[in-house]
């Protein structure tokens, strides 16, 4: 088993410029989740989705979007980046609320 | 609003010093509780978990915490540190009323050999 994968591994945007984080598990979790991560401030949750079809809010939703199409995928949308977008994004996916397995990351620099 | 307070920001030792990072939460009901480490550009992996029975848990690479229910703290320990262990911990709570993970801010720990 592959994991969590995400894709890309780093990325530099400009403002204003969209972009997707692409993230995968072959766990057959129906719990997925996004964070972000910022020196000092450990992890916020961004979005979750409890299964395919169904996603909500974390704690820092705004400039962000998700879709869950699939079980194994839960991509996250910026449409228009700005500076305070600048992170490194975890994806993370769990068996219902169990323990939560993260990715790589994807750490992105909006300039 | 539920939270997860990790005191020690950043933690020194030297090698095979005894070691105590401290995480108190804020909620009264039913908990499941977790530690995860990040080593230098990594990903976060699972350290140790509580969900019930025994509160004293062991978890990989010979840390254990101890689940205080009167304290609402749930403490990382490892009595000798090694080089190997710098990484930045994280304390994690789960309410019964949630589905999410809620991380403290973490503790970032350097060991000098």
């Amino acid at each position: 088993n592959a994991g969590v994968t995400q894709t890309p591994k780093f990325r530099i945007l400009k403002i204003g410029q969209s972009m997707t984080l692409q993230c995968t598990q072959d766990m057959n979790h129906n719990y997925m989740y996004w964070y972000r991560q910022d020196p000092g401030m450990g992890l916020k949750l961004i979005y979750y989705s409890v299964g395919a079809g169904i996603t909500d809010k974390g704690e820092v939703p705004n400039g962000y979007n998700v879709s869950r199409s699939t079980t194994e995928d839960f991509p996250l949308r910026l449409e228009l980046a700005a500076p305070s977008q600048t992170s490194v994004y975890f994806c993370a996916s769990s068996l219902r609320t169990y323990e939560q397995f993260f990715g790589p990351g994807t750490r992105l620099t909006v300039l | 609003a539920q939270s997860v307070s990790q005191h020690n920001h950043h933690v020194i030792l030297s090698e095979a010093a005894s070691l105590e990072l401290g995480c108190n939460y804020s909620y009264g009901g039913t908990v499941n509780l977790f530690w995860y480490v990040q080593y230098p550009g990594q990903h976060l992996q699972l350290l140790l978990k509580y969900f019930s029975g025994d509160p004293l848990v062991k978890g990989i690479k010979g840390f254990e915490a101890e689940f205080i229910k009167s304290k609402f703290s749930f403490n990382l320990r490892k009595p000798s540190v090694q080089w190997s262990d710098t990484a930045e911990y994280f304390c994690a709570v789960k309410t019964y009323d949630t589905d999410k993970l809620i991380f403290g801010t973490g503790t970032r720990l350097q060991v000098f050999p």
